[in-house]
């Protein structure tokens, strides 16, 4: 069976400090990947998306950058952070199946950049 | 664009009430649809969805029938549990838009015994 791994689980960090958020998939291959992030209170974000090694996709232009260095790793990442960058990231995965394309996410990474 | 519609809350319930979110949606293919569901402190989980129009997704004693003439994906549960205290997602999924999946904003449930 398929599982999906993220960590840290909780991180802090100072404003200004570098980040990398790291996310792997077992047990399928090729999958699209997704990270995805939820401010406080609020809903899902999509940040960016990968269907290949080398293929990412940015949804939102910001300070964060994303990269697919092997078919199951998904690394999120970060020069400088900043306190809006606060919030809880998910990493997601999906292989598409026929007409379907169910996403199934990672337990997520809090972080909290003071 | 693409957008999801969700009823705001907090919904606040006793143990065994009947429990309705609403879910609405706006796209410009024929989506798929899915309810998702995050307990406290973890990831989103799968709970139901539907691919085609009039399909009803179910699953631990909840449903959302897929309406097209009315662009909604109600999610019902006829007896909500206290472990039924989440916050619950709806979301699409277009195939033309790439088959990224787009959220609503969530509604938090809580279940009193």
């Amino acid at each position: 069976s398929q599982t999906i791994h993220q960590w840290p689980a909780t991180l802090v960090q100072p404003v200004g400090s570098p980040l990398s958020l790291e996310c792997t998939v077992e047990g399928t291959s090729n999958p699209n990947l997704y990270w995805y992030r939820q401010a406080a209170g609020r809903g899902l974000q999509l940040l960016f998306y990968s269907v290949g090694i080398g293929q990412i996709s940015s949804e939102v232009p910001q300070n964060l950058s994303a990269s697919r260095p092997q078919d199951r790793q998904f690394i999120l990442s970060s020069k400088k952070l900043l306190l809006s960058d606060s919030g809880f990231y998910l990493c997601a995965w999906s292989v598409l199946a026929g007409s379907t394309d169910t996403q199934y996410f990672g337990p997520g990474t809090r972080l909290t950049v003071l | 664009g693409n957008s999801v519609t969700q009823m705001e809350g907090p919904v606040t319930l006793s143990e065994e009430a009947f429990l309705t979110i609403n879910c609405t949606y706006t796209a410009t293919g024929y989506p798929s649809l899915f309810w998702y569901v995050q307990y406290p402190g973890e990831g989103l989980q799968l709970l139901l969805k539907a691919t085609k129009a009039d399909d009803k997704g179910s699953n631990k004693g909840f449903e959302a029938t897929y309406r097209k003439e009315t662009t909604s994906f109600h999610l019902e549960k006829g007896s909500v549990q206290v472990s039924d205290s989440a916050v619950y997602f709806c979301a699409l999924r277009d195939g033309a838009a790439g088959n990224k999946l787009t959220f609503g904003g969530g509604t938090r449930v809580l279940v009193k015994p």
